[in-house]
């Protein structure tokens, strides 16, 4: 079965300074690995995705994840926060293989502030 | 619109009741998921649609929770004599490639089953 983890519930961070929002997961294979973001009263939107290659992909809003396989982990970056930044981030996997292919795990989120 | 639209946004029930909830996925999008999402947890997996077919149902918690695509397009999830465990916000999603795509979630459906 697969699972993630986001060890923190909240991470607050001053504006300016650079974020790090952690995830780590257990899958049998290969994994998939996105991240979401969930504005108040928005549906989730997608950030950025890792499927195979290059470990450190770049997303939207300057979001950039590094796939680690060694440590199975693949934490959310961004080296300047903003404050429209703040909202709740969703580590998801998922394993191409097998049964439950198609399906997403996702963790329980971290709350992200940004102060001003 | 252009995105992945959900009716209602929100839905109060009384237990037992009967209750369908709908989504209509991006146009041109082949594979439609619908997720379930607790108070304070990640969305959790329902189902998924390939065309009009469920080629994976094995998140739907019991045979209360039934889903249908029947043009491949607009989804509805029926929940049969619902319980106050079924209170949650329902996701939909669409992809226009179950294999590797991103999905694009709709804003869900609020239930709450008094």
């Amino acid at each position: 079965a697969q699972s993630v983890a986001q060890p923190e519930d909240q991470v607050n961070v001053a504006e300016g300074n650079p974020l790090t929002v952690k995830c780590t997961y257990s899958v049998s294979g290969n994994p998939y690995l996105f991240w979401y973001v969930q504005y108040p009263n928005r549906g989730l939107q997608f950030l950025l995705k890792y499927i195979t290659g290059d470990n450190l992909v770049k997303g939207s809003y300057g979001f950039e994840a590094e796939f680690n396989k060694s440590q199975t982990s693949f934490h959310l970056k961004k080296p300047s926060a903003l404050v429209s930044d703040s909202a709740l981030y969703f580590c998801a996997v998922r394993d191409p293989t097998g049964a439950g292919s198609y399906q997403l795990t996702f963790g329980k989120g971290t709350k992200l502030s940004v102060i001003p | 619109g252009a995105g992945v639209s959900q009716t209602p946004s929100n839905k109060v029930t009384e237990k037992g009741k009967y209750v369908e909830l709908r989504c209509d996925p991006i146009s041109g999008h082949t594979a439609l998921y619908w997720y379930r999402q607790s108070l304070g947890q990640g969305p959790e997996f329902l189902i998924y649609f390939q065309g009009t077919g469920a080629a994976d149902d094995s998140g739907l918690p019991n045979d209360r929770f039934f889903a249908v695509r029947p043009e491949g397009s607009v989804s509805t999830l029926k929940i049969q004599r619902t319980e106050r465990g079924d209170s949650a916000v329902y996701l939909c999603a669409s992809s226009l490639s179950a294999n590797t795509g991103e999905l694009f979630f709709g804003e869900g459906s609020r239930l709450t089953v008094l």
